[in-house]
């Protein structure tokens, strides 16, 4: 019940496509959902998130669309850009005395020239 | 540059034996996070402190523990080592003490155990 399960594991995209990850949960009081965004020797960092009161959320060429009903969100990420290459982790959680995020294992985006 | 620093970068220690890892949060931060990284389970939450003390508790395993200081720099100390805890271990730190889920992480590098 708490997993978050991540798809695909890895992408290859070119210059200027739209890179799609997919994410699906379980845990339905689950009632955050971040992108984190990592690069080669570096931490996660927060990308966007999306709480789901809301069915979709853009930040720049960033956008999560959320399908509550289907218990799955995703990551779209217009005109992609080599500088896009990393690994993307989708998670979910929710609050109280124990809240934390639960990860989905990541996805590896190549942005090709 | 997340602001968190984790230190020592690489660590190479032999089964059986005894580490620890620092972590200096962000100017501000109260809060510690740490999260363990491996290939097969992915990013993991172990534990959070605020303020200097326990605040949530994920997978964290009875050999493994961690405290923040009043300086609210956060050391996790891992005991009896297994092949299974190489990983890379994380830090992340944020403002409040909410939890993950209502907090902005700010992650540091990481500290790449290697358990031979």
């Amino acid at each position: 019940q708490q997993q978050v399960k991540q798809s695909p594991q890895s992408l290859i995209v070119q210059k200027g496509g739209i890179s799609i990850i997919n994410c699906a949960y379980e845990n339905t009081a689950f009632d955050y959902f971040p992108w984190y965004q990592q690069f080669p020797g570096k931490g996660p960092a927060l990308l966007i998130a999306i709480r789901p009161d809301v069915s979709e959320k853009k930040e720049g060429r960033f956008t999560i669309s959320f399908n509550k009903s289907a218990k799955q969100f995703s990551l779209h990420i217009m005109d992609s850009q080599p500088g896009d290459s990393a690994t993307y982790f989708c998670a979910g959680g929710y609050g109280g005395s124990q809240g934390n995020l639960i990860f989905g294992k990541g996805t590896k985006l190549s942005v090709k020239p | 540059d997340s602001g968190v620093t984790q230190t020592p970068k690489h660590l190479i220690t032999a089964t059986g034996q005894r580490v620890t890892l620092r972590c200096s949060p962000r100017s501000g931060d109260l809060s510690v996070y740490w999260y363990q990284q491996s290939l097969d389970q992915g990013l993991q939450f172990l534990i959070q402190y605020y303020n200097g003390e326990e605040r949530a508790k994920g997978n964290i395993l009875e050999r493994f523990s961690a405290q923040q200081f009043p300086d609210l720099h956060s050391e996790l100390n891992l005991s009896s080592l297994e092949l299974g805890d190489s990983a890379l271990y994380f830090c992340a730190s944020s403002v409040g003490p909410q939890t993950a889920t209502n907090e902005k992480l700010f992650f540091g590098s990481g500290t790449q155990l290697s358990v031979l």
